[in-house]
């Protein structure tokens, strides 16, 4: 049991190119999301996926795309990445109670150049 | 604007003290709480819950809820050196998907 792993760890881009940063989880967990995480600006919601099938924005979706490939998997593309997009991404997934329990992967760590 | 306020540190405390941690919220439909422990460079990790006012413990960890004063705390008895972390608040609302999460306190063990 993995739990949620992310791929990859480190990714350089330089501004303008795309990429998609890739998400499982092995918990048979409905939810799934997408968070940035920046100094002093804390953890900020991308978007989520309330369960198969169904994707919803977060707090700061602009430049980014998902796709809720099937229960287990959950991807982030930047299109034309730009270095305000310089960050560490975690996906989270939730635990199937009414009370929102959210579990980490381990992130990726991504420069935009 | 759902906000959630922590003091960002960082909150130096001796070996084997009390640690206390604070975080307020704005929402008053906020209904549970979170407190999260990131080890730099790391994920967050969850270690307590809690959604009806009063203590709940768990193990060293004590998390306080009062929903009147819309204040959750935690804290954690006998600290240890490997206590040391930034540790983040986050609530949620009721049939809510999402967490609100505060910007998180460094705290800083010293042996």
């Amino acid at each position: 049991n993995a739990g949620v792993t992310q791929t990859p760890k480190f990714q350089v881009l330089k501004t303008g190119q795309s990429m998609t940063l890739q998400c499982a989880q092995d918990m048979n967990h409905n939810s799934m999301y997408w968070y940035r995480q920046d100094p002093g600006m804390g953890l900020r919601l991308i978007y989520y996926s309330a369960s198969e099938g169904t994707t919803d924005k977060g707090e700061v979706p602009n430049g980014y795309n998902v796709s809720r490939l099937n229960k287990r998997e959950f991807s982030l593309r930047l299109e034309s990445a730009a270095p305000s997009q310089t960050s560490v991404y975690f996906c989270a997934s939730r635990l199937p109670s009414s009370y929102n329990e959210q579990f980490f992967g381990p992130g990726t760590r991504l420069t935009v150049l | 604007q759902k906000e959630v306020e922590q003091n960002s540190g960082p909150l130096s405390v001796p070996e084997g003290a009390i640690a206390s941690l604070n975080c307020t919220y704005s929402d008053r439909g906020s209904q549970s709480f979170f407190w999260y422990r990131q080890y730099s460079g790391k994920s967050p990790e969850l270690i307590m819950f809690i959604y009806s006012n009063g203590d709940k413990e768990d193990g060293r960890f004590t998390a306080q809820l009062n929903k009147a004063s819309q204040y959750v705390s935690l804290l954690i008895r006998d600290s240890q050196p490997s206590d040391s972390a930034t540790y983040l608040c986050a609530v949620t609302t009721a049939g809510s998907y999402q967490l609100t999460f505060g910007k998180g306190t460094k705290l800083s063990v010293i042996p």
